[in-house]
């Protein structure tokens, strides 16, 4: 059974600040995709990082994927209020229906 | 495009009770997936649907049932509601199988 953990679960940051968010999982896989949530809201989707060594950028968002540590880093920089939410990784296990099973996310907070 | 839509937003049920949450999406997709998310937790996999008239079961499918008669709709039925389904449902869309891409706005439900 696949099973995917982040740390921390929480996190409280000041503006300006770099910080990285990890994310591992137990069994082999070479896929995984970050989802951002509001509070109250849907999932957005943020990166999907199909192989070893894929990293993506946006904004001050960078994720990066490495397969043999079995091993995704979301990585923050220089923060602002409004990337405050849950960022959830989730890792594929069945790639023929698009079947993964996700973090319990970790809950950012950034503060002025 | 509407995206992904989902009705009704809020329900509270009985024990015992049986409702259909309704999903469609306007993308012409393909694949199409049902999550529940408990509070504090990340998604866990209902169903999934890769086409028309082809459904399986996710990780939790028990207590649900799933149809997909058309591209467009895929309801998901519960039957002899628990409160064990008190949970926030929602159905996510993708072109390919590399990741459930768009999510709709979700649906609260709670069993009392």
């Amino acid at each position: 059974e696949l099973k995917v953990e982040q740390n921390p679960l929480f996190l409280s940051m000041q503006e300006g600040k770099n910080y990285t968010i990890y994310c591992n999982y137990s069994t082999t896989s070479d896929r995984l995709y970050w989802y951002r949530q509001d509070p109250g809201k849907s999932l957005e989707s943020l990166f999907v990082l199909l192989s070893n060594g894929a990293v993506k950028q946006e904004g001050r968002l960078m994720a990066s994927l490495d397969t043999k540590a079995r091993l995704s880093t979301l990585h923050i920089t220089a923060a602002v209020h409004d990337l405050s939410a849950t960022y959830f990784c989730a890792v594929a296990y069945n790639t023929n229906a698009g079947k993964s099973t996700f973090g319990d996310g970790t809950t950012l907070t950034v503060k002025p | 495009n509407a995206g992904v839509t989902q009705t009704p937003k809020f329900r509270i049920l009985k024990i015992g009770q049986s409702m259909t949450l309704q999903c469609a999406q306007d993308m012409n997709h393909n694949y199409m997936y049902w999550y529940r998310q408990d509070p504090g937790m990340g998604l866990k996999l209902i169903y999934y649907s890769v086409g028309a008239g082809i459904t399986d079961k996710g990780e939790v499918p028990n207590g649900y049932n799933v149809s997909r008669s058309t591209t467009e709709d895929f309801p998901l039925r519960l039957e002899l509601a628990a409160p064990s389904q008190t949970s926030v449902y929602f159905c996510a869309s993708s072109y390919s199988t590399v990741n459930p891409e768009f999510f709709g706005p979700g649906t609260r439900l709670t069993v009392l």
